[in-house]
């Protein structure tokens, strides 16, 4: 199984901070590489897929990049709703495993 | 616009089991891959199974192999999700997504239900 490996596991920042988390796969998934945020109690919501294109709807403060093993999800100017727990997901292959998460908490 | 209504969570002992159901509505059901997302309580999520769009392809992971088993009705719009021999380490709250590349990107959840395994 490919191992997605997330850092950090938290975050703290404030509003208008710009973040970066970082997505590590244990072997190369080319462009594969997906970004999903999660509100508590609520259902994850697509960010980024490809490794860099915007889902329809995210803000363009957000965007990914990447490829092959190492991917980072970049935050420009962090606003109240951007408080969350981030996890990427790899689409490459079967089983196609999630990061463990990194929660983006207000500082 | 695009819903997805997960249903038949429940309390249930090991052993036993429980068939969840997925009412797909604001999209052409038939056209998707779908796939079933788990979250424990607490934990992070893992990708359970997917189901190609007439169904013909379907893959599980490891942790559920031989014990649940995907399906779909494209007539009814539905997905479903049978789980047999359910453990402790299955609860969790299950989701269905919709697959927006064929390849396991989820570009819409359902709200979730909620499958508790306990004596």
């Amino acid at each position: 199984d490919i191992q997605m490996t997330q850092s950090p596991s938290s975050l703290s920042a404030s509003v208008g901070d710009r973040v970066t988390i970082t997505c590590r796969a244990s072997q190369s998934i080319a462009r594969y590489l997906n970004w999903y945020q999660q509100k508590p109690g609520k259902a994850p919501k697509l960010l980024i897929y490809g490794a860099f294109s915007l889902q329809s709807g995210v803000p363009s403060r957000v965007s990914g990049s990447g490829s092959g093993t190492d991917f980072t999800l970049t935050i420009s100017s962090l606003q109240p709703e951007d408080f969350a727990t981030y996890y990427c997901q790899q689409s490459y292959t079967t089983p196609y495993t999630f990061g463990q998460g990194t929660k983006l908490e207000i500082k | 616009q695009v819903q997805l209504v997960e249903s038949g969570g429940a309390l249930v002992r090991p052993g036993g089991s429980l068939r969840l159901s997925c009412a797909a509505s604001g999209f052409t059901f038939s056209d998707y891959y779908m796939s079933w997302i788990r979250q424990a309580p607490g934990k992070g999520l893992e990708w359970i199974s997917y189901i190609s769009s007439g169904g013909s392809t379907i893959y599980y992971a490891d942790s559920v192999k031989g014990r649940f088993t995907i399906s779909r009705d494209n007539a009814k719009n539905s997905l479903f999700l049978q789980m047999n021999s359910l453990r402790a380490e299955d609860t969790a709250v299950y989701y269905c997504a919709r697959d927006l590349k064929a390849t396991v990107t989820l570009d819409y959840w359902g709200q979730g239900t909620l499958v508790t395994v306990s004596s």
